[in-house]
């Protein structure tokens, strides 16, 4: 069964500091896909990245990179230079090749950036 | 400008009841999800359809019930046999890859359920 584990449940950090939210997979497909949502107060959740597991080059978005290593299963995400407007819960989630609708989520990471 | 529309933003409701969430689409896609959140925890899927006149269960989908009768629309009903129904919950379509993958999901900004 699929499973997502981001072991970091709050974050606090102090403005323009770097910030790295760790996501821990397993999956016993060998093609899956790997999320990133953003859920600000507002409630709503913002699409960041999908990675498909055969494509491990990192990628970098303006302030945000993602490194994907198979070898350790995991999916990370880094904010670099934060910002107030970055606090919000940061969701890691997984889809297998296999059942394209059921999309797995982990319990997210509540990250406090402070002025 | 396209989206998900959930309604209400807030509903209350007492033992015995049932409620109804309503989740509206003008993204034209196929796929709709409902899933719930609580506290310090991810989101747990309850159903999905993926097209019109269709539904499955989610892992959590006891006392929950849907109808998928036009592709805009997928409404939850929270059922008097859901016991602990206090939750946010978010309304989510998909659309699909080239090569048929699920790309990405799209959110509504909830409804909070809390019981009287």
């Amino acid at each position: 069964a699929q499973k997502v584990t981001q072991a970091q449940t709050e974050i606090s950090v102090v403005e323009k500091e770097d910030v790295t939210l760790d996501c821990v997979y397993e999956t016993r497909d060998t093609t899956y896909y790997l999320f990133w949502y953003k859920q600000p107060p507002s409630g709503e959740l913002v699409f960041l990245i999908r990675r498909n597991s055969f494509d491990e080059q990192n990628e970098i978005s303006g302030r945000y990179s993602w490194n994907f290593q198979k070898s350790t299963s995991s999916f990370n995400f880094t904010i670099t230079a934060s910002q107030v407007v970055d606090s919000a819960v940061y969701f890691c989630a997984l889809i297998e090749g296999g059942s394209n609708y059921k999309l797995t989520f982990g319990k997210g990471t509540l990250l406090t950036v402070n002025p | 400008d396209g989206g998900i529309t959930q309604s209400p933003k807030y509903l209350f409701r007492k033992e015995g009841q049932n409620v109804t969430l309503s989740c509206e689409q003008n993204l034209n896609h196929d796929a709709m999800y409902w899933y719930r959140q609580d506290p310090g925890q991810g989101l747990r899927l309850i159903y999905y359809s993926q097209i019109v006149n269709d539904f499955q269960k989610g892992d959590i989908a006891e006392g929950y019930s849907v109808s998928r009768e036009k592709k805009e629309s997928f409404p939850l009903t929270v059922t008097s046999a859901q016991q602990n129904p206090t939750a946010f919950y978010l309304c989510a379509s998909s659309a699909f890859h080239r090569d048929g993958t699920n790309e990405k999901l799209f959110f509504g900004s909830g409804t909070q359920l809390s019981v009287l």
